[in-house]
């Protein structure tokens, strides 16, 4: 149980292209989602929170502009990584959890811009 | 913020016990996990406890905590292979938000 797919797991395009990750909970309803960004060797950066039907919640630094997150379903919540360029590249993991639940980690997608 | 803080590196023999420490600053904290990432993949819940247990056991998992000290540990028995990977420590607290560790790059040798 407690599966979250992502999806791409891998993305290369050219700069100014607007990427979309999208993250689902396949086997549970989600009350929040999570969304991280991994620089190499390095622990992961929580981006926004992201709660269903709700705006999202940014940490402090992450333009919100830059990086729109969608939250349409209990299920569903989309990354979109608007205009990307090469400081954009890395790797994004997103996460959902259910109430009192841990988090639960997708697989991850790697962004590479040229 | 919270901090929280685990050594870079552990090396261990197959067939050997691993054991990767971590301390937190947030006493606060509900909730501590042990996350493992294996290369280009996400993050795979491994345990976690609640910060009113002392020792949580799970298969070759042993979880202690001590939380006078503020002090986690996840021991591996009989450690393989294929438990080669990066073991994050993450702490939580009423909101949910984790905080994570830098991560133990564990090394398993034949």
């Amino acid at each position: 149980g407690a599966v979250v797919s992502q999806h791409p797991s891998r993305v290369i395009c050219k700069s100014g292209t607007s990427v979309k990750i999208e993250c689902r909970s396949l086997d549970f309803q989600a009350t929040t989602m999570f969304w991280y960004r991994q620089f190499p060797k390095q622990s992961l950066m929580l981006m926004a929170t992201s709660n269903e039907g709700s705006k999202a919640t940014y940490e402090q630094g992450v333009e919100k502009d830059k990086f729109l997150i969608n939250h349409a379903s209990l299920t569903l919540s989309t990354l979109t990584v608007t205009s990307a360029h090469p400081e954009d590249s890395s790797f994004y993991i997103c996460s959902a959890r259910v109430g009192g639940q841990p988090q639960h980690f997708g697989d991850g997608t790697r962004l590479s811009i040229l | 913020g919270e901090d929280v803080e685990q050594s870079l590196f552990l090396s261990v023999r197959e067939g050997d016990s691993s054991v990767i420490n971590c301390t937190y600053t947030d006493s606060s904290s509900t909730y501590l996990y042990w996350y493992k990432q294996e290369p280009g993949a996400g993050l795979q819940l491994l345990t976690y406890i609640f910060s009113n247990m002392d020792m949580k056991q799970d298969q070759r998992l042993t979880v202690l905590l001590n939380k006078k000290d503020k002090h986690l540990s996840l021991r591996i028995a009989d450690t393989q292979t294929g438990d080669s990977a990066i073991y994050f420590c993450a702490e939580s607290s009423g909101d949910y938000k984790l905080s994570f560790g830098a991560g133990t790059t564990v090394t398993v040798r034949a």
